[in-house]
Formats: structure tokens, sequence, C-alpha cells
């Protein structure tokens, strides 16, 4: 177990849908970093947040958002699904904002758009 | 921009082989440089680090030398074994940027 909860492990819903993925980070890491990772575009960052604030952006959709909470869990909301969107998608967390040290990875989720 | 590019698999050995996966990168500056390892089914889990150059990072076995002369951060492992099997990945971070990936080698290494 690595320390970050991300939840749920499987989804499939229908084009079009909306869905959320919830991650919850290691204890005592503020930064949480999501990626989504398919076959074709290997591990792609989405998004960075540190302690409530987005700190950075990457390949995200504008059909994508997501947030850290105060309690420090982070949400990735997905919407207007398109088959395109299957993927693994994993949240990481760090300790700060400053990456030398790595990240902890939690087991992601597989969303399976049919 | 910054990217890593590593040898495209699968790599396919025997127990006990000798493992060598490239790892090259394109940075500015001088980032950090990870291997993280993906088991079936899990999330990617860091191996080894080098923040600096010349740093060698190593762990079960498994080492890196970060080469800033040739931008490389190649990852190898003298005797492999079946537990191995697995992706691997090179990656690199700047500060201020998030970790950037290459797309993974596949390593079956059978009995």
């Amino acid at each position: 177990d690595s320390g970050v909860t991300q939840t749920p492990k499987h989804l499939i819903t229908a084009t079009g849908q909306r869905v959320t993925l919830r991650c919850s980070p290691r204890s005592g890491d503020l930064s949480v970093y999501w990626y989504q990772q398919s076959l074709d575009q290997g591990l792609q960052f989405l998004i960075h947040y540190y302690n409530g604030e987005e700190r950075a952006k990457g390949n995200i959709l504008e059909r994508f958002s997501a947030q850290q909470f105060p309690d420090l869990h982070s949400e990735l909301n997905l919407s207007s699904l398109e088959l395109g969107d299957s993927a693994l998608y994993f949240c990481a967390s760090s300790a700060t904002g400053q990456t030398n040290y790595g990240y902890t990875f939690g087991s992601g989720t597989r969303l399976t758009v049919v | 921009g910054n990217s890593v590019t590593q040898m495209e698999g699968p790599v396919t050995l025997s127990e006990e082989a000798f493992l060598t996966i490239n790892c090259t990168y394109t940075a500015t500056g001088y980032p950090s440089l990870f291997w993280y390892v993906q088991y079936p089914g899990e999330g990617l889990q860091l191996l080894l680090k080098a923040t600096k150059a010349d740093d060698k990072g190593s762990n079960k076995g498994f080492e890196a030398t970060y080469r800033k002369e040739t931008t490389s951060f190649h990852l190898e492992k003298g005797s492999v074994q079946v537990s191995d099997s697995a992706v691997y990945f090179c990656a690199l971070n700047q500060a201020g940027t998030a970790l950037i990936f290459g797309k993974g080698t596949t390593l079956s290494v059978s009995s």
C-alpha cells in the first residue's frame, strides 16, 4: 500500500456521461498530481494541485476539471465522455511542490467508456 | 520542451541475464532523473533516482548513472529474475514542472 488511495478502481460508463475520480494523498503530502495512462499516449500529465491551489496544467482537456479540497483530497471530473477517454487515471502525491524526490502513486482508476 | 526517450520494448530475457534499458532526455539546465516500475495491475513505484550529474541511483540490484555529457540515464541490472517482469519508465523533473515520463519499456523474464 503506497498510502495514496484512489477510488473507484474500475468505472464503466457510457459516452456523453460525467464521472468523478477521487484521490486521497499520502498523509502529510500537500501536492496532488493527476496523470492519464493510455496505450498510445503513455503517461500524460494532466494537472497539479498544491495545498488547494492549482499549480500547473498539462495536457488536460477542457471537458476535464479538478480540484483539491481543504482536507487535501482531490477529485478529477471528466464530462461529455468519449470512447477515447478510456484509460487508466493515476493520482500521485508529494510532500511539497518540489519533486526532486519523486512522487508516490496510487493504484489508479481504470475508466472504460462504452 | 523537456522530453524523455526510452528504448521500445518488449525486452525479453532469460533469468540471470544482464539487463540494459536505454533512456535519454532533453532538458535545459539540470533535471532530476528517475526510474519507475509498474507491475501488472498496480501503480508506479519509484525504483531509483539521481539528482545531479554523475550520481548513481541504485535499488534492488538495479542501477542507473546520470550522464550529463550524453544526456542519458540507462537502467541496468546484472542478473534479472522472473519477478522483475514489469514495465519500466524513465522520467525527469525540473523545478516548477511535473514529472515527464518516457513511454515505458516492457520487460519479460522467463525461467
